[in-house]
């Protein structure tokens, strides 16, 4: 399978605990999205890396979040001491950077992380 | 700024008939569009893109979809109704060739079909 994994993709956790996530993106794919998504919403965007560098933070991100890409391969993302307001979706995409001067390429989604603080 | 309003959060049709799933866009730029679907328990997938080509765009399994700028509008229908239509619909913006990168999603809407 050469499309976008995240793991686990179920995480039950008591409020104040830490977690990780991660993803993996298609191996070309040098753009990388978090999005979170709650019930009967649509997906939110978190933050943004193109390669290792984060280059945008929704204020959605609270000072608990971090996400990081250190080789600009897969990304992890962090909530510290979390709360019952985190419960979610979370949810990781990329895309390639398209051709020069061609249309946008589109952003292809995992599965999904599903979080439930309890 | 950049923003979707799907105007039906739950459309209902039977088996054969018409889809009509309608869609209100605000964008700064000349907007990229797409609709996306996601089946319970699975990802989302792309079922079509619009990015300032031809304004009548035709996606996977039989969805189309019209750009309209005077009407702010891309709505996605379909001639005839699927039992494996029956999903949630995402109506997405995006601004990405002018450097704002993050998709922007509607609310959605749950299109369930009647045997």
């Amino acid at each position: 399978d050469t499309g976008v994994s995240q793991n686990p993709r179920h995480k039950i956790t008591k409020r104040g605990q830490n977690v990780t996530f991660r993803c993996d993106p298609i191996s070309e794919h040098n753009r990388l999205y978090w999005y979170r998504q709650t019930l009967g919403q649509g997906p939110e965007f978190l933050t943004y890396f193109q390669n290792e560098a984060q280059l945008e933070k929704s204020r959605l991100l609270s000072d608990r979040f971090s996400a990081e890409r250190p080789k600009g391969s897969f990304s992890t993302l962090e909530i510290q001491r979390t709360e019952q307001g985190d419960s979610a979706m979370y949810l990781c995409a990329s895309r390639s950077r398209g051709t020069s001067g061609g249309p946008v390429s589109e952003q292809f989604f995992g599965p999904g992380t599903r979080l439930t603080v309890l | 700024a950049q923003s979707v309003t799907q105007l039906d959060s739950h459309v209902s049709v039977s088996e054969g008939t018409p889809v009509l799933l309608r869609c209100n866009y605000s964008s700064s730029y000349s907007p990229s569009l797409f609709w996306y679907v996601q089946h319970p328990n699975k990802g989302l997938q792309l079922l079509l893109k619009y990015t300032s080509a031809a304004t009548l765009v035709k996606g996977i399994n039989g969805f189309e979809a019209e750009f309209k700028k005077s009407e702010t509008s891309f709505h996605l229908t379909k001639p005839s109704a699927h039992m494996s239509d029956a999903a949630e619909y995402f109506c997405v913006v995006s601004a990405a060739w002018f450097g704002n990168e993050k998709l922007t999603f509607g609310t959605g809407t749950r299109l369930t079909i009647i045997p």
